[in-house]
């Protein structure tokens, strides 16, 4: 099946411009997150979803970066007046239950946000 | 503190032989799970292996098996007969249980690995 897909794969912005990135997760799980990669690092949590609940946004960084899940699949992951720093991978992963055993999460591509 | 560490920025391999990946983790949480990545330079996370921490036996997906030490709090990834499609970087990751009330994962800087032909 579909594997989790995001959009765009590329963005460049203008310092101070908003920008939206969209996470398809896989159909029928439960668990969405998002994660955001610094050039050689390990990808950093950012917030977590279960259906359409925000139920952890300990990760964003900023009052700028705001994220939801209002029908509890398709997320956006919504950054205002970029600036430099936020220049990452943004990468979404979805797993099927809220809880249980393995609840391993399965990435998308990223999204790679350059900020001019 | 760290939570996971990954003590090998690169490493190389020869193609055919095996390769171990280090990976130490701490946490106070009895219940975690350990779980190992691939990202190949297109940048999709790919899932390769996962170990409970109250699972007896060390886990193993084909190629790839896991070196679990608890008393140690290590979970090194072993890959045997290297092929050159494994040259990527690998993420050592934690979960951490119910207690913390925690979803995510907490990742580890990487390892680089090159297969040499």
């Amino acid at each position: 099946g579909a594997g989790v897909s995001q959009s765009p794969r590329y963005k460049v912005a203008k310092r101070g411009q908003d920008v939206a990135l969209r996470c398809d997760p896989i159909s029928g799980h439960v668990s969405l997150f998002w994660y955001q990669q610094a050039l050689g690092q390990g990808p950093e949590f950012l917030t977590y979803f279960q259906n359409e609940a925000q139920l952890d946004k300990s990760g964003l960084p900023s009052d700028r970066f705001f994220a939801e899940r209002p029908e509890g699949s398709v997320s956006t992951l919504k950054i205002q007046r970029t600036q430099q720093e936020d220049s990452a991978v943004y990468l979404c992963a979805s797993s099927l239950v809220p809880w249980g055993g393995q609840e391993t999460q399965y990435f998308g591509p990223g999204t790679r946000l350059l900020v001019l | 503190a760290q939570k996971i560490t990954q003590t090998q920025p690169g490493m190389f391999v020869q193609e055919k032989e095996a390769v171990t990946l280090d990976c130490t983790y701490d946490t106070s949480d009895p219940s975690y799970g350990l779980f190992w990545y691939k990202q190949p330079s297109s940048g999709e996370m790919i899932f390769l292996i996962y170990q409970g921490s109250y699972d007896q036996q060390n886990a193993t997906e084909g190629r790839y098996s896991l070196n679990f030490q608890k008393a140690r709090k290590s979970a090194n990834l072993v890959i045997s007969a290297s092929q050159l499609g494994d040259s990527a970087m690998y993420f050592c990751a934690m979960r951490e249980g119910r207690n913390t009330g925690r979803r995510a994962l907490t990742f580890g800087s990487g390892t680089r690995l090159q297969v040499q032909p």
